[in-house]
C-alpha cells in the first residue's frame, strides 16, 4: 500500500469550512483514498473514499487531484464536534491487503 | 445491531502474565485486523488476518500472537515477551476485496499492565 503524509495539527474555527490535505505521490492506480477520523478514546470511523472522482457525502467532500498524488478531505461546517485525528490511507482493492495507518491530522476546532 | 465488539474495555495484568484480548465481529468480514495505539501516536498494524485459518504479521507483531479459527472471532495474545504492552487496542474488520473495503472498529481495549 502506498504511504501518505499529512500536516500533524490544524486549526480551525467553528462554521467554517476545514480543508485536510494529504500527500500520496506513490498511489497505484488500483488504490482507493480513504479518509477516518478519530475522537479521543475511540475508535476510527470511516468518513468517505475515492478513486479518482470528487466524492461527496452527509458527512464530508473529498476531492483528489487530476494526477491522484494528492487528496482533500472537506468539512464543509466544522462544529467542535468534529475536534479528531483525521487519517487518510490508501488502499488496493481487487486483492487481499493489509490496512496501514499514518499518525494523521489533528484537527483542532475552536469557537 | 451488526458491528465489531472488543472486551473487556479495560483490562488490568501483572507483569509476566499473558493475556488476551477479545474482538467479535457479526458483519460477516473476511479480513480482521489489530492495532496498538500509545497516547498521542497513531494506529501501528500488530497481525492480520485476510481468511480463517490465515493471518500474517504487521509491524509491531514480536510479543504478540493472534489465532483465526472462526470467521467471526480473531482474539490477540500479548505474551509476557511483549516488553512495553500497556497500550490502547484496536481491533477492525473490512471485506477481503472489494471497491467498498472500508474498515468497521470496536471501541478498543485499554490494557495496563502493572
Amino acid at each position: 500500500d502506498a504511504k501518505t503524509t499529512q500536516p500533524p495539527s490544524m486549526d480551525c474555527a467553528e462554521g467554517r469550512a476545514a480543508n485536510l490535505p494529504c500527500n500520496h505521490s506513490t498511489i497505484s492506480g488500483n488504490e482507493y483514498v480513504y479518509w477516518y477520523r478519530q475522537i479521543h478514546s475511540q475508535g476510527p470511523q470511516y468518513i468517505i473514499h475515492g478513486l479518482k472522482n470528487n466524492e461527496t457525502n452527509e458527512m464530508a467532500s473529498l476531492i483528489i487531484t487530476e494526477d491522484r498524488k494528492s487528496s482533500t478531505l472537506i468539512l464543509p461546517h466544522a462544529t467542535l464536534r468534529d475536534t479528531a485525528v483525521y487519517y487518510c490511507i490508501v488502499r488496493a482493492t481487487g486483492t487481499a491487503s493489509k490496512l496501514t495507518f499514518g499518525t494523521g491530522t489533528r484537527l483542532q476546532v475552536t469557537l | 445491531d451488526g458491528g465489531i465488539t472488543q472486551s473487556p474495555k479495560y483490562l488490568f495484568r501483572k507483569e509476566g502474565q499473558n493475556v488476551t484480548l477479545s474482538c467479535e465481529q457479526n458483519l460477516n468480514h473476511d479480513a480482521m485486523y489489530w492495532y496498538r495505539q500509545d497516547p498521542g501516536q497513531g494506529l501501528r498494524l500488530i497481525y492480520y488476518s485476510q481468511i480463517v485459518n490465515d493471518f500474517q504479521k504487521g509491524d509491531i507483531a514480536e510479543g504478540y500472537s493472534v489465532s483465526r479459527e472462526k470467521k467471526e472471532s480473531f482474539p490477540l495474545t500479548v505474551t509476557s515477551a511483549q516488553k512495553n504492552p500497556t497500550a490502547f487496542y484496536l481491533c477492525a474488520s473490512s471485506d477481503r476485496f472489494g471497491n467498498n473495503a472500508e474498515a468497521f472498529f470496536g471501541q478498543g481495549t485499554r490494557l495496563t499492565v502493572v
